[in-house]
């Protein structure tokens, strides 16, 4: 089956350590998204990538940093920079292309700071 | 900017009563449109979308019509189950060099009691 996953479902996290949340589609898709949505609020945009080996900030990326090494991968550091990391994460995928933006989602990590 | 606005919730509704969640988006040209689903603890799944003025997107019951004129594009439901209890989100493409970002509105909750 085709989709997006993501690890670990929920993690805790101490002040001031770094955490790495997984994320990884078998679509085929160029880019991917990472959100991050807070209880009862929309999705803001963190980082977004278009092609490996490029990516750029959306809304709200300070504190947080990426990589895409690899097209199906595309890993978000939730660094000790950022001040309430405490939040549910989703990453999406979609095809690049005018018109074409539906995006996929994974199922999400709920990260606690604690 | 580009901007998505939908109804403020929560919505609650007795089972079977007709569901209407209003949606407005910004973007010019003639952007796709989606309504997005979140159950409790889970990441979004897509419901429904249009592609172009006047499509009417449909699934599980669900419809919405991409009304250029007024650009809005409002989900209906004509009897709602207890299991349609969720977030819906409406999302429209940004403008420009940002439309292959997707603007989601601040989403709506729906409860439906037996």
């Amino acid at each position: 089956d085709g989709g997006i996953t993501q690890s670990p479902k929920y993690l805790f996290r101490k002040e001031g350590q770094n955490v790495t949340l997984s994320c990884e589609q078998n679509l085929n898709h160029d880019a991917m998204y990472w959100y991050r949505q807070d209880p009862g609020q929309g999705l803001r945009l963190i980082y977004y990538s278009q092609i490996v080996n490029d990516f750029q900030k959306g809304d709200i990326a300070e504190g947080y940093s990426v990589s895409r090494e690899k097209k199906e991968s595309f890993p978000l550091t939730v660094t000790s920079a950022q001040k309430n990391p405490t939040a549910f994460y989703l990453c999406a995928s979609s095809i690049l292309g005018q018109g074409r933006n539906e995006q996929f989602f994974g199922p999400g990590t709920r990260l606690t700071v604690l | 900017g580009d901007s998505v606005t939908q109804m403020e919730g929560p919505v609650t509704l007795s089972e079977e009563a007709f569901l209407t969640i209003n949606c407005t988006y910004t973007a010019t040209g003639y952007p796709s449109l989606f309504w997005y689903v979140q159950y409790p603890g889970e990441g979004l799944q897509l419901l429904l979308k249009a592609t172009k003025a006047d499509d009417k997107g449909s699934n599980k019951g669900f419809e919405a019509t991409y009304r250029k004129e007024t650009t809005s594009f409002h989900l209906e439901k004509g009897s709602v189950q207890v299991s349609d209890s969720a977030v819906y989100f409406c999302a429209s493409p940004g403008q420009r060099d940002s439309s292959y970002k997707l603007i989601f509105g601040s989403g709506t909750r729906l409860l439906v009691r037996p």
